[in-house]
């Protein structure tokens, strides 16, 4: 039974198209986050979301927009692909008030032609 | 704010050997300290934690960590390496109720 799911895996798409990654946690967490992991492994927060509400905004362009629609959920959408955005993007939760742990999805990896 | 350093990029060790990960942190305030690994293809994990008490903290997989708060480190160390034990490993720091800060990873590289 995953923890935090995410889907789709994979994404390949050309530049300038649409896509959407969704992500589910069954842990029962307040707190879900979007991580961006480039080409050289460095991970960089975007989003965090605490019950629905947008906490976290780390200088992300505004062609991405997260979505929660439930504490469980926190979908990411992105508009307007551009060969940077290429990598792999983990969806996490925590526990608000805990020790910060965090829980990862096991990565959707985005590839723009 | 917080910031980690990870001081190898990349580890490269024969396995049966004994292996460190350095990690250094600074800090305004107190954290709790963190290793994650993650194996190729999937998502990060956790492989141990230190929130307070005995700064000797042991993980999973044979792993344990030392937290020293004078010198603002927390080495990750494993007496005796596996060739499954190849992945990438990060240390990172939270404030209570606050975001995580990550290093920048090691790469480590058990070989046969």
């Amino acid at each position: 039974d995953t923890a935090v799911s995410q889907t789709p895996k994979y994404l390949v798409t050309q530049m300038g198209n649409d896509k959407s990654i969704k992500c589910e946690q069954n842990l029962g967490h307040d707190t879900m986050y979007w991580y961006k992991q480039d080409s050289k492994k460095f991970l960089k927060i975007m989003f965090s979301y605490n019950n629905k509400e947008l906490i976290i905004n780390e200088t992300v362009p505004n062609r991405f927009s997260p979505k929660s629609p439930d504490k469980a959920h926190l979908n990411l959408h992105i508009n307007s692909l551009e060969l940077g955005d290429s990598a792999v993007y983990f969806c996490a939760s925590s526990q608000l008030g805990g020790t910060g742990e965090l829980f990862f999805g096991e990565g959707s990896r985005l590839t723009v032609l | 704010a917080q910031s980690v350093t990870q001081l190898d990029s990349q580890v490269p060790v024969f396995e049966e050997a004994p292996v460190e990960l350095r990690c250094n942190y600074s800090s305004s305030v107190s954290v709790y300290l963190f290793w994650y690994v993650q194996y190729p293809n999937q998502g990060l994990q956790l492989l141990l934690k230190y929130l307070s008490g005995s700064t000797l903290v042991k993980g999973i997989n044979g792993f344990e960590a030392e937290f020293n708060k004078s010198q603002t480190s927390f080495h990750l160390r494993k007496p005796s390496v596996h060739i499954s034990d190849t992945a990438e490993y990060f240390c990172a720091v939270t404030p209570p109720g606050g975001k995580s800060t990550f290093g920048d990873g090691t790469t480590l590289t058990v070989k046969p």
